[in-house]
């Protein structure tokens, strides 16, 4: 059962470097969503995507894109990294009825220095 | 006022102890109410799912929710070792409260 697979699991780039987080489901599930995490802050919706060739802003948007191909896949790009970018990053998927209650990968531990 | 607040602890209990975690939240669209369990450097899964005021009750765990009040709860009784972890509040699955983090000492 690999579920939601995200990769790497710890990066550290340099200011002004770009790089793409990529995350992975063989639920076959439409919706799926980029999540950062911070101490105090809780998780906050970055994009979302409610199925192939469809994406969408979340709460924080800013620096970062996104896109969805497949159903399967989708990538988040940091295109200029910045430190207040370093976080913990989850993705996470759901079928596309809206009650359904979402599976997070184990996230990807990113540090811009 | 924030829209999701949770105390964010530490909390720390020794096993057996019944323990109670709370959320308050503003928004009025919210409809449904989770609680993740997030162990360290894991991603969250899901405990609990309620859409609906009243409890909701799974082995252990009961989830709580008083619209009126626009308040959760999560209790686990008999809490052991294996439940420390950091608890997340969810709504729509959206929104989510900061987390508290728990230690069940044997």
């Amino acid at each position: 059962n690999a579920g939601v697979t995200q990769t790497p699991k710890f990066q550290v780039l340099k200011t002004g470097q770009s790089m793409t987080l990529q995350c992975a489901q063989d639920m076959n599930h439409e919706y799926m969503s980029w999540y950062r995490q911070d101490p105090g802050m809780g998780l906050r919706l970055i994009h979302y995507s409610v199925g192939a060739g469809i994406t969408d802003q979340g709460e924080v948007p800013n620096g970062y894109n996104v896109s969805r191909s497949t159903t399967e896949d989708f990538p988040l790009r940091l295109l200029s990294a910045a430190p207040s970018q370093t976080s913990v990053y989850f993705c996470a998927s759901r079928g596309q009825v809206d009650n359904q209650p979402q599976h997070f990968g184990d996230g990807t531990r990113l540090s811009i220095l | 006022q924030k829209e999701v607040e949770q105390d964010p602890g530490p909390l720390s209990v020794p096993e057996g102890a019944i323990v109670s975690l709370n959320c308050t939240y503003s928004n009025s669209a919210f409809q449904y109410f989770m609680w993740y369990r997030q162990y360290s450097r894991k991603g969250p899964e899901l405990l609990m799912y309620t859409y609906s005021s009243g409890n909701k009750e799974d082995g252990r765990f009961t989830a709580q929710v008083d619209k009126s009040s626009k308040y959760i709860s999560l209790f686990i009784r008999d809490s052991q070792p294996s439940d420390s972890a950091t608890y997340l509040c969810g709504f729509n699955d959206m929104r989510f409260g900061a987390g508290t983090r728990l230690t069940v000492k044997p």
